[in-house]
């Protein structure tokens, strides 16, 4: 069972670049989210999805779009990328039988 | 006032010891509770949910006081294996989406 998966790791961008976070699950959830997570600000809450083809926005979603054509999986595209969007990005999704939220490991971006 | 409040720590404490974290929430219509834990660069992973009459996993018991709009963690004789950021974390609003503390930072020491 592989959970929460997100690629790459690990990126590096140059600012105006634009690239996709990938975010995929098996648990047949039907909530997903993004978050970001920077020193001293915690975990902020940036898109999510309650179900396939139905996306909103969270706490910080300027500079992200999200689409979710499958219940598996929820990516998330940066269109013009900024060093302000420097941060690790976890993905999750939650298990409504049991209020469970699932993160992903995370990807480590860099935007220079 | 921010959502969820905790004390950022860090929490040093020798192995063996009881520590207790707390948070506050703002949002009395919140509808459940949690502690989540995070070990360093690694995702958060849930600790236990917080329930009403108080609940006990081990040696960690948690405590909601919902009059208060207080949460309270408690660990009991501390093992290195503690060490990580713990999550104060509700959920509530019209989605039900997850507010996540920013953390509170505990080192157990030898």
């Amino acid at each position: 069972n592989a959970g929460v998966t997100q690629t790459p790791k690990f990126q590096v961008l140059k600012t105006g670049q634009s690239m996709t976070l990938q975010c995929a699950q098996d648990m047949n959830h039907e909530y997903m989210s993004w978050y970001r997570q920077d020193p001293g600000m915690g975990l902020r809450l940036i898109h999510y999805s309650v179900g396939a083809g139905i996306t909103d926005q969270g706490e910080v979603p300027n500079g992200y779009n999200v689409s979710r054509s499958t219940t598996e999986d929820f990516p998330l595209r940066l269109l013009s990328a900024a060093p302000s969007q420097t941060s690790v990005y976890f993905c999750a999704s939650r298990d409504s039988s049991t209020d469970t939220q699932y993160f992903g490991p995370g990807t480590r971006l860099t935007v220079l | 006032r921010k959502e969820v409040e905790q004390d950022p720590g860090p929490f040093n404490v020798p192995e063996g010891a009881t520590v207790a974290f707390n948070c506050t929430y703002s949002n009395s219509a919140s509808q459940s509770f949690f502690w989540y834990r995070q070990d360093c660069r690694k995702e958060p992973k849930l600790l236990m949910s917080v329930y009403s009459s108080g609940n006990e996993d081990g040696r960690f018991t948690a405590q909601l006081n919902r009059a208060s709009q207080y949460i309270s963690l408690l660990i009991r004789d501390s093992k290195l294996s503690d060490s990580a950021t713990y999550l104060c974390v509700v959920r509530g609003g019209s989605q039900g989406n997850l507010i996540f503390g920013k953390g509170t930072k505990l080192s157990v020491k030898p």
